[in-house]
């Protein structure tokens, strides 16, 4: 079974630019989750798709950052313009089920992310 | 106080030795609990997932919770240099899963 797939893994940018992450969740996983991991923190959920429905965006800075999950399988999240404070790891997950939490969730590999 | 708080270590322990991760947590209500291990550069990977009372065994791994203190901890018996990485306490908070910062565990040879 293939696992969870993100790109680019790498991505350099300078502040006030634009950019996006693409993510493509396990096949069949109803459930995709986006993270943010800023060095030495914990991840922290941006926000969790149930399908194609957002389930919680609440930590979502929703000035800059945008998410979608057409269809209910490839995810993007992209942030406009970008900050200094948005460098982080961007790490995408998905759970087999839909409507919990205590699913076991399957992470990619992650997008790491440099604001210059 | 956060949400979910770990020792952000490094814990340093010989090989074969018992390793003891530490995590508290803020809300009572919380009902579901997970280890996740991180190597450097890497992605979480799920260890351990805990609901009850007590202790909860697989392989070399233990977690143990105490919802009445507030506790979750893991314990690694038989620790191998290739169980160096970062640690992550997991606790379901308002239905969002919310992580400690993590504890860097060395394990020498």
């Amino acid at each position: 079974e293939a696992g969870v797939a993100q790109s680019p893994r790498y991505k350099i940018i300078e502040k006030r630019q634009s950019v996006a992450f693409w993510c493509n969740p396990i096949s069949g996983h109803a459930t995709l989750y986006w993270y943010q991991q800023i060095l030495g923190q914990g991840p922290k959920l941006l926000i969790q798709f149930q399908n194609n429905g957002v389930v919680d965006d609440s930590q979502l800075p929703k000035d800059r950052f945008s998410a979608e999950r057409l269809k209910g399988v490839d995810s993007t999240l992209k942030i406009q313009p970008a900050k200094l404070e948005d460098s982080a790891v961007y790490l995408c997950a998905s759970s087999r089920l839909a409507g919990g939490m205590a699913d076991t969730q399957y992470f990619g590999p992650g997008t790491r992310l440099t604001v210059l | 106080q956060k949400e979910v708080e770990q020792n952000s270590g490094p814990l340093s322990v010989p090989e074969g030795a018992i390793a003891s991760l530490n995590c508290t947590y803020s809300d009572r209500g919380s009902q579901s609990f997970f280890w996740y291990r991180q190597y450097s550069g890497k992605s979480p990977e799920l260890i351990m997932s805990i609901y009850s009372n007590g202790d909860k065994e697989d392989g070399r791994f233990t977690a143990q919770l105490n919802k009445a203190s507030q506790y979750v901890s893991l314990l690694i018996r038989d620790s191998q240099p290739s169980d160096s990485a970062t640690y992550l306490c997991a606790v379901i908070v308002n239905n969002d899963m919310r992580f400690g910062a993590g504890t860097r565990l060395t394990v020498k040879p």
